[in-house]
């Protein structure tokens, strides 16, 4: 299995709602990241897991809680969002050191209303 | 910081050869990605370089020059199915899991 995925494709929520994106990883791969990308815009750092611990949080704020319940599994819990959070949510995996290659998911696309 | 920097926009003839330039100024520097993205798909790997010098890889190429702060994707043979988004990303030097700091991105056109 070589390949990150996510689920779900889309996700349509409120500004009350509470919800989770999810990825899954089965290569064995010790890094786990959350990215964030509006359109036509470049992917932007969220969160680092290494060894299920975070170990980058590049400001993010509350309303994003990531955890990693083990070393395939890496979830985003989202609580009142804004609208301005709609984008797709990308997830991304590599190896231990040297912690090279980074392989996507195919992303969350995620609206808020 | 990081600051990285490429063209937003190119365009090429199919057949033809297209190099993509990509500077960056960064307050480490621990490796040089390259991905390519089609639209409303998530990013694919496309080469690494962590010393100077060429890597090769099929069709596509990538040069980095650590001194200059500079690397290009090179794409030979170009087929229309290359028209996407190459995006150039540098990994910070904190020796563990670093996230990616992306450029903006070259959107490329193929033409017939």
């Amino acid at each position: 299995d070589t390949e990150v995925t996510q689920t779900p494709k889309h996700l349509v929520m409120g500004m009350t709602n509470k919800k989770s994106l999810k990825c899954e990883q089965h290569m064995g791969h010790r890094a786990m990241y959350w990215y964030k990308q509006k359109a036509k815009k470049p992917p932007e750092l969220m969160f680092v897991y290494s060894y299920e611990k975070l170990s980058i949080n590049e400001s993010v704020p509350s309303r994003f809680s990531p955890e990693c319940p083990n070393s395939s599994l890496l979830n985003l819990h989202l609580h009142a969002l804004q609208p301005e959070d709609s984008a797709l949510y990308l997830c991304a995996s590599s190896q231990g050191p040297p912690y090279n290659e980074q392989f996507f998911g195919p992303g969350t696309r995620l609206t808020v209303l | 910081g990081q600051n990285i920097d490429q063209p937003t926009e190119m365009t090429a003839t199919e057949g033809a050869i297209v190099q993509i330039n990509c500077t960056y100024q960064t307050s480490g520097f621990n490796g040089l990605f390259w991905y390519q993205q089609h639209a409303g798909e998530a990013p694919t790997f496309l080469s690494y370089n962590v010393l100077d010098g060429l890597e090769e890889k099929g069709r596509f190429s990538s040069f980095l020059s650590r001194s200059k702060g500079y690397s290009y994707l090179l794409l030979k043979e170009l087929q229309m199915k290359d028209s996407a988004s190459y995006l150039c990303a540098v990994r910070g030097s904190g020796g563990g899991a670093d996230g990616l700091t992306f450029g903006k991105g070259t959107h490329l056109i193929i033409q017939p």
